[in-house]
């Protein structure tokens, strides 16, 4: 499967504890994204990597939100000191290179659920 | 105001129906226009890009209306399999690099 690929699947924790996912995209895309979709709603932009550099950050990322792509091609998306509010599905997206800004392709996303 | 704001519906329509679904848009500079389909609990899937004259792609054709500051699909034929919600997408940000989705609009294709 060449897709974009997110893991795990699915995480529940307590509140206050930390959680990191992780995001494969498709191997010759060199733009990533993250976002957050709750129930009812559209995805949310979080934030956007053009290989290794972080070029865009929501303002839906507090300091609690981090995210990283040290080497271009994986990326990771951490939360600390969860909160119940942060309970959604985290999505990853991938999209090649190129002039504008091309279509994404979306992986299975992480569903996290604070208790 | 929202970047993207769509009617949530649901649109319910019986099979073989045409239906139509608008999305209007708030930053007039906003360059890459898309729609995509999002089946219950799953990820959201590129339908479709939406270019400036127009584009179609089997029944479906998507329409870009800059003066107004909105973007169409036409879904012709209706089939069952079309049940799910439909996402339309604009891009925006200082270099256009944030994508803004709106919430969706939900369709029932009845037999």
């Amino acid at each position: 499967d060449t897709g974009v690929s997110q893991d795990p699947r699915h995480k529940i924790t307590k509140r206050g504890q930390n959680v990191t996912f992780r995001c494969d995209p498709i191997s010759e895309h060199n733009r990533l994204y993250w976002y957050r979709q709750t129930l009812g709603q559209g995805p949310e932009f979080l934030t956007y990597f053009q290989n290794e550099a972080q070029l865009e950050k929501s303002r839906l990322l507090s300091d609690r939100f981090s995210a990283e792509r040290p080497k271009g091609s994986f990326s990771t998306l951490e939360i600390q000191r969860t909160e119940q509010g942060d309970s959604a599905m985290y999505l990853c997206a991938s999209s090649a290179s190129g002039q504008g800004a091309g279509p994404q392709h979306f992986g299975d996303g992480t569903r996290l659920s604070i208790l | 105001r929202k970047e993207v704001e769509q009617d949530p519906g649901p649109f319910n329509v019986p099979e073989g129906a045409t239906v139509a679904f608008n999305c209007t848009y708030s930053n007039s500079a906003s360059q890459s226009f898309f729609w995509y389909r999002q089946d219950c609990r799953k990820e959201p899937k590129l339908l479709m890009s939406v270019y400036s004259s127009g584009n179609e792609d089997g029944r479906f054709t998507a329409q870009l209306n800059r003066a107004s500051q909105y973007i169409s699909l036409l879904i012709r034929d209706s089939k069952l399999s079309d049940s799910a919600t439909y996402l339309c997408v604009v891009n925006a940000g200082a270099n256009f690099n944030k994508f803004y989705f709106g919430s969706g609009t939900k369709l029932n294709v009845k037999p």
